[in-house]
């Protein structure tokens, strides 16, 4: 069973759409998590974090369901710019490293 | 300007060469850690180290060595092994005081190639 699993799409919204990827994950004593966004052939980069109370930044929402043991990324007025693959990630209480899921392919067309 | 740095940005490899890559980081993180990420999957931990001139092995070790010999610098060694090195290494850093708990931050990766 993966620590980490995530619909892979591909998930192809037009601009302006709000699209919106969850996350499910295995270890009910997960404590952090993340989201991070990986271009193609490119590094991934932390998007934002997640917390409990959920947060926002900007046009990016993210949310932590610790009873369903999920998480989820909300994206408002889609630009083609956030064409993207979105990976979630997790740290696990007494782990030294993070896991993280496979990614869900975002495309968003003019 | 603050951050990770991988060489060389591509690299082939003849089949029974071993190959190493460089990962530096100045960002002042105590941790870093080595994955492979292969065309449809997910990251994967190769070796990972706390402190310096301590590393431990993550899932997938075999056929990899790495030392840690300054807080700086984590280079990985792809040795004739491993069995199938083609793939892009990425490198990653993290701090205990700074930024988000256990949050990473990647090097620009190297891409191999074995011939």
């Amino acid at each position: 069973r993966k620590e980490v699993e995530q619909d892979p799409g591909p998930f192809n919204v037009p601009e302006g759409a709000t699209v919106a990827f969850n996350c499910t994950y295995s270890n009910s004593a997960s404590q952090s998590f993340f989201w991070y966004r990986q271009d193609c052939r490119k590094e991934p980069k932390l998007l934002m974090s997640v917390y409990s109370s959920g947060n926002e930044d900007g046009r990016f929402t993210a949310q932590l369901n610790r009873a369903s043991q999920y998480i989820s990324l909300l994206i408002r007025d889609s630009k083609l710019s956030d064409s993207a693959t979105y990976l979630c990630v997790v740290h696990e209480a007494g782990a030294n490293n993070l896991f993280f899921g496979t990614g869900t392919r975002l495309t968003v067309i003019p | 300007d603050g951050g990770i740095t991988q060489s060389p940005k591509y690299l082939f490899r003849k089949e029974g060469q071993n190959v190493t890559l460089s990962c530096e980081q100045n960002l002042n993180h105590d941790a870093m850690y080595w994955y492979r990420q292969d065309p449809g999957q997910g990251l994967r931990l190769i070796y990972y180290s706390q402190i310096v001139n301590d590393f431990q092995k993550g899932d997938i070790a075999e056929g990899y060595s790495v030392s840690r010999e300054k807080k700086e610098s984590f280079p990985l060694t792809v040795t004739s092994a491993q069995k199938n090195p083609t793939a892009f290494y990425l490198c990653a850093s993290s701090s205990s005081g700074e930024g988000p708990p256990w949050a990473q931050y990647f090097g620009p990766g190297t891409r191999l190639t074995v011939l």
